[in-house]
């Protein structure tokens, strides 16, 4: 069966530090990926997605960057975290020409201080 | 381009009240369409999905109907418990050109049930 993990499950950092967070895909391959972020109280904004390794499209500028280095590893990262940058991020992947939906990870919270 | 609105809330119910969150949608081509469950703290869940119109999506006790005519895919539920409690989220694919990459969210509704 398929599974996604995402880490870590909680993060502190401060302004201006950097950031990577870490998705992985078990069971399945060449997976659609995204990442999503989700502030306080709000809906989900989709920030990146990548439909194979080195393939990154970005839905909103901004202050992160993502990467695929392996079919089945997503990153998200960030050279200077900003305030604004808090929330709540979520890894999904889905099956290629799927009308079936996404899996989602656990999230990882983030707090910039 | 594609869109979802669904009621904002927040909703409170008591225990075993009816239970409808709207959500319609707009598309340009022939969408699938879910509704996803976020519980506190935890990443989001699907809960059902239609792929056609008149389809019927039903999880533990949640039905939801795709209606193309109206462009809708309300959500209901007979008896709520305290424990559906939770976020619920609207979402739809579009297959059209391949297309089908991307889920475009509604923007959450917060239902509290209360004992």
């Amino acid at each position: 069966s398929q599974t996604i993990h995402q880490w870590p499950a909680t993060l502190v950092q401060p302004v201006g530090s950097p950031l990577s967070l870490e998705c992985t895909v078990e069971g399945t391959s060449n997976p659609n990926l995204y990442w999503y972020r989700q502030a306080a109280g709000r809906g989900l904004q989709l920030l990146f997605y990548s439909v194979g390794i080195g393939q990154i499209s970005s839905e909103v500028p901004q202050n992160l960057s993502a990467s695929r280095p392996q079919d089945r590893q997503f990153i998200l990262s960030s050279k200077k975290l900003l305030l604004s940058d808090s929330g709540f991020y979520l890894c999904a992947w889905s099956a290629q020409s799927s009308g079936y939906g996404y899996t989602f990870g656990s999230g990882t919270r983030l707090t910039v201080v | 381009g594609n869109s979802v609105t669904q009621m904002e809330g927040p909703v409170t119910l008591s225990e075993e009240a009816f239970l409808t969150i709207n959500c319609t949608y707009t598309a340009t081509g022939y969408p699938s369409l879910f509704w996803y469950v976020q519980y506190p703290g935890e990443g989001l869940q699907l809960l059902l999905k239609a792929t056609k119109a008149d389809d019927k999506g039903s999880n533990k006790g949640f039905e939801a109907t795709y209606r193309k005519e109206t462009t809708s895919f309300h959500l209901e539920k007979g008896s709520v418990q305290v424990s559906d409690s939770a976020v619920y989220f609207c979402a739809l694919s579009d297959r059209s050109g391949g297309s089908n990459y991307k889920l475009t969210f509604g923007k959450g509704t917060l239902l509290t049930v209360n004992p």
